[in-house]
């Protein structure tokens, strides 16, 4: 398996424009979860799906963020507009099993909004 | 291909005992580690971090022991208290910007 795949991996966007990542989870694994890490606030958990409907999302910092799971194999997380804030890196991850909380993590997202 | 692996998904230890993650990595040019420590259905927090030019750093019950040679890390925490039982995370980087992340491994520890 090829594990998570992230697209891009690399973002610069201009503040005001829509951003939108994208997000393969390993085959068979049932949990998908939305990361956002800066240096400053570290990992923290935007997001997370099962069987492709979103659970919790209390970590989306406000309206401007959307994430979608149209299906088992494919999500976004959208940003409109995006604004220099935004800029960290995304990671998505997904799991087998929450109860174990075995997570794999794809490669990141580097957004910059300038 | 997993750079950083963390090969025991899961972990019981009796509480007063040392508990022992451990953490493998596969590029040489990481130099900075950081451990994150997640809580069922929360986000994962920051515990410790180690730079490369450290061999070990330690924050109160948390130490993080860094062995460049092994590209293996491991955390200890003494003594284990029932409020450590959570996922431990551990992440690498070679420029400080983008962080490879291993699996996790699952800690109980038994009152």
């Amino acid at each position: 398996d090829a594990g998570v795949i992230q697209s891009p991996r690399h973002e610069v966007t201009e503040m005001g424009q829509e951003v939108t990542l994208r997000c393969k989870p390993i085959s068979g694994h049932d949990y998908l979860f939305w990361y956002r890490q800066t240096m400053m606030r570290g990992l923290e958990l935007l997001i997370y799906f099962n069987n492709n409907v979103p659970i919790d999302d209390s970590g989306m910092p406000e309206d401007r963020f959307s994430a979608k799971m149209p299906n088992a194999s494919f999500s976004t997380l959208k940003i409109q507009p995006s604004e220099p804030r935004d800029s960290a890196v995304y990671f998505c991850a997904s799991s087998s099993d929450i109860s174990t909380d075995t997570q794999y993590f794809g490669p990141g997202t580097r957004l910059t909004v300038l | 291909d997993q750079q950083v692996k963390q090969n025991s998904p899961s972990l019981s230890v009796q509480e007063g005992r040392i508990s022992i993650l451990n953490c493998d990595y596969t590029n040489s040019m990481f130099d900075y580690f950081l451990w994150y420590k997640k809580y069922p259905a929360e986000g994962p927090t920051f515990l410790i971090s180690i730079s490369s030019i450290k061999d070990k750093n330690e924050d109160g019950r948390f130490t993080v022991f860094l062995n460049k040679s092994a590209k293996h890390l491991s955390l200890h925490i003494v003594p284990s208290q029932p409020g450590d039982s959570a996922v431990y995370f551990c992440a690498a980087s070679d420029d400080g910007n983008q962080f490879y992340f291993g699996t996790g491994t699952s800690l109980t520890v038994i009152p």
